[in-house]
C-alpha cells in the first residue's frame, strides 16, 4: 500500500529562522511528487510538481527537491505570512490505468514575528 | 478568471439522510476529482472524472458515487449518510491531460458538511 509520512507534524519558527520539512514515501512507480499549501479554512493551493530524483524547484523562499525515497521543502527566511499546514502528495499507477493521489497528513507551521 | 466553485460551502445532514454536492471546475479543465478531508489530515481522495467518464476510484464504499456533466461541472452524492462522513468535501480541477494523471490540481473552497 501506497504511504506517505510526512515530518514533523508541526512547526514553530521565528521570522527568518530557515528550517526544513520532509515528506517521505513508499510507492510502486512513482508519476509525481506534489507540495500543497493550505490556510485554514480553504482548499489547498498547488505549489510544485517534481517527477525524478534529483529535480529541484523554486518560488519565493520555497525549495521543493525530490529523491528516490524523500522530498524536502526548504523554506528560507520565512515570513509569518508563510503560516499554513503544507501538504505533500504522491501518485501512482492504479488498476484500470489510472493514477491516484495519496496525501500526507501535512505539517502546521508557525512563523512568529 | 474565475476558480473552483463549490456549493453549498456549509451542510448539515440528519444520519441516512443523502446529500449532492456540486462543482464548477476553471475554465477549460475538464478533469475533476473529489476528496475528502477530516479535520487534522490530509484529503483523500474519492473519485477522478475527465470528460465525463470516471478515470479513477479511491477506497470507498458504494454510498459514494458522483458523475460528470457536458460543460464539465460535477456533482458528488453520498446516501445514507454517517456520523463520520461528517468532513470538508473538496473539488479539484486539473488542466487536460493525455495520460489523465492529475498533474497541478487547483482546489475549491470546499463542502463543509456535518452529519448529525
Amino acid at each position: 500500500e501506497d504511504q506517505v509520512t510526512q515530518s514533523p507534524e508541526a512547526l514553530r519558527l521565528q521570522e527568518g529562522e530557515s528550517s526544513s520539512l520532509n515528506c517521505s514515501y513508499t510507492v510502486s512507480g512513482l508519476r509525481g511528487l506534489f507540495w500543497y499549501r493550505q490556510d485554514p479554512g480553504k482548499g489547498p493551493e498547488f505549489l510544485f510538481t517534481l517527477y525524478s530524483a534529483g529535480e529541484e524547484k523554486e518560488k519565493e523562499r520555497l525549495k521543493a527537491t525530490l529523491t528516490k525515497k524523500e522530498s524536502f521543502l526548504h523554506i528560507t527566511a520565512p515570513k509569518p505570512e508563510d503560516s499554513a499546514t503544507y501538504l505533500c502528495a504522491v501518485q501512482a499507477p492504479a488498476s484500470g490505468g489510472s493514477y491516484i493521489p495519496t496525501f500526507g497528513r501535512g505539517t502546521s507551521l508557525i512563523v512568529h514575528p | 478568471d474565475a476558480g473552483v466553485t463549490q456549493s453549498p460551502t456549509h451542510l448539515i445532514k440528519t444520519r441516512g439522510q443523502h446529500v449532492t454536492l456540486r462543482c464548477s471546475p476553471i475554465s477549460g479543465h475538464k478533469s475533476v476529482s473529489w476528496y475528502q478531508q477530516v479535520l487534522g489530515q490530509g484529503p483523500q481522495f474519492i473519485f477522478q472524472y475527465y470528460e465525463k467518464e470516471e478515470r479513477g476510484r479511491g477506497n470507498f464504499p458504494d454510498r459514494f458515487s458522483a458523475r460528470q456533466f457536458p460543460n464539465y461541472s460535477s456533482e458528488l452524492n453520498v446516501n445514507a449518510l454517517l456520523l463520520g462522513d461528517s468532513a470538508l468535501y473538496l473539488c479539484a480541477s486539473s488542466p487536460r491531460d493525455r495520460t489523465y494523471m492529475n498533474t497541478e490540481a487547483f482546489f475549491g473552497q470546499g463542502t463543509r458538511l456535518t452529519v448529525v
